[in-house]
Parts: structure tokens; C-alpha cells; sequence
């Protein structure tokens, strides 16, 4: 059984930093590109950013690009997404997601990650 | 950005009955659309892929149709598990976006 179990969310302050984990199991996590997708309270999904199957390439939406980079550990079937500067526009459940040529067959059940003084 | 339109925002039904959600695309997407379901406490669901295949795993009464810029979600003998929120999303071209969301509840 597919399981992506993400962790790392919580409560931070504007401007500073948190890095999101997620591990997967139940299939083999090199064969697959990944993708961090987000929801804000109340709003939609969001596509975050996504990485190939060895981490040579690497896609976010302009609104993270330069603060937020997504990497991953096939070793230890291992997603990341370390956010610097963060924003209050950027609180939301952070959800870690198998990418299959752009769509998203397997969701985490999400990290929340809250940015507020 | 492609933005995608879905109507309703919000459907009610009764066990039985049929339903259909559309999705349109500010442009021509091929058919490189995606069919979400989110149900609280449960991880998304991916439905239909390419605009009509059923992911494996989902159940028969739903299907996918359309190309370019009009698609259309059919769920046929709503069961009481179906009521949830729909999401579609677009993989035509980055970023990838999703529409705003269909939230089906029992009349």
C-alpha cells in the first residue's frame, strides 16, 4: 500500500524558515518524479513545486521561487521542501504528492504549516 | 497561468441520482485534465487522468469526458460515499493548476 507520511509543519514566524519532510513507502520512490501541493484555510489547491526522479530538475511556481527548494533522498524514500522567508500568504496544509506525468495519483494526508507572529 | 473555471461550487443529490461538474480551461489543454476527490480526514483521491481514464480503483460509475477546453464529470448512481468535494486540474502546460472546487452534498 502507497503511504506518504509528511511531517515538519507547525507554527513559524514571517521571514523564517521551516523544512518539510515526507516519507514514502509501499512503492519504489525512484520511479517517480514528486510534488509538494498546498491548500491555504478555507481556499483550493495550489501546485507548489516538483523534482524528477534523481533531483536533477526541479519546477516551482513563481510565487516560491528563490525561497523555497524541494529535494529528495531516494536512499531513504525522502521528499523535502526547505521554505526560507516565509510569507503569511504561503500558511496552508502542505501535502506531498507522487507526480505521474503532471498529474497526482498518491496525496499525504498534509502538514499544516502556519506563518504568523 | 491556465486558469480553470468549475461549476458548480456547489451541488446537492440524492443517493440514486446522477450529477455532472464542469471544468472549463482559459485555454486549449489538450485532454491533460485530472479529476480529484478530497474527503475530510482522507488523503486525495485521484479519479480519472487524461480526461477519461479511470484511475485504477475507482468505481465504474465515474467518467471523464471532453478536450480543449470543456470537460465534464459524471458521477451516475451517487452513492452515500460519493459526497465529497471535486477538484479538477490542468497538466497541459506549468504550473499545473487546479479549479476551485465542487462541493457535492446529500439533498
Amino acid at each position: 500500500e502507497v503511504q506518504l507520511v509528511e511531517s515538519g509543519g507547525g507554527l513559524v514566524q514571517p521571514g523564517r524558515s521551516l523544512k518539510l519532510s515526507c516519507a514514502a513507502s509501499g512503492f519504489t520512490f525512484s520511479d517517480y518524479y514528486m510534488a509538494w501541493v498546498r491548500q491555504a484555510p478555507t481556499k483550493g489547491l495550489e501546485w507548489v513545486a516538483s523534482i524528477s526522479y534523481d533531483g536533477g530538475s526541479t519546477y516551482y511556481r513563481d510565487s516560491v521561487k528563490g525561497r523555497f527548494t524541494i529535494s529528495r533522498d531516494n536512499a531513504k524514500s525522502s521528499l523535502y521542501l526547505q521554505m526560507d522567508s516565509l510569507r503569511s500568504e504561503d500558511t496552508a496544509t502542505y501535502y506531498c504528492t507522487t507526480d505521474n506525468y503532471g498529474w497526482f495519483a498518491y496525496w499525504g494526508q498534509g502538514t499544516l504549516v502556519t506563518v504568523s507572529s | 497561468d491556465v486558469q480553470m473555471t468549475q461549476s458548480p461550487s456547489y451541488l446537492a443529490a440524492s443517493p440514486g441520482e446522477s450529477v455532472s461538474i464542469s471544468c472549463k480551461a482559459s485555454k486549449s489543454i489538450s485532454n491533460n485534465l485530472a479529476w480529484y476527490q478530497e474527503k475530510p480526514g482522507k488523503a486525495n483521491k485521484l479519479l480519472i487522468h487524461s480526461g477519461s481514464t479511470l484511475q485504477s480503483g475507482t468505481p465504474s460509475r465515474f467518467s471523464g469526458s471532453g478536450s480543449g477546453t470543456d470537460f465534464t464529470l459524471t458521477i451516475r448512481s451517487l452513492e452515500s460515499e460519493d459526497f465529497a468535494v471535486y477538484y479538477c486540474q490542468q497538466y497541459n502546460e506549468y504550473p499545473p493548476t487546479f479549479g476551485s472546487g465542487t462541493k457535492l452534498e446529500i439533498k
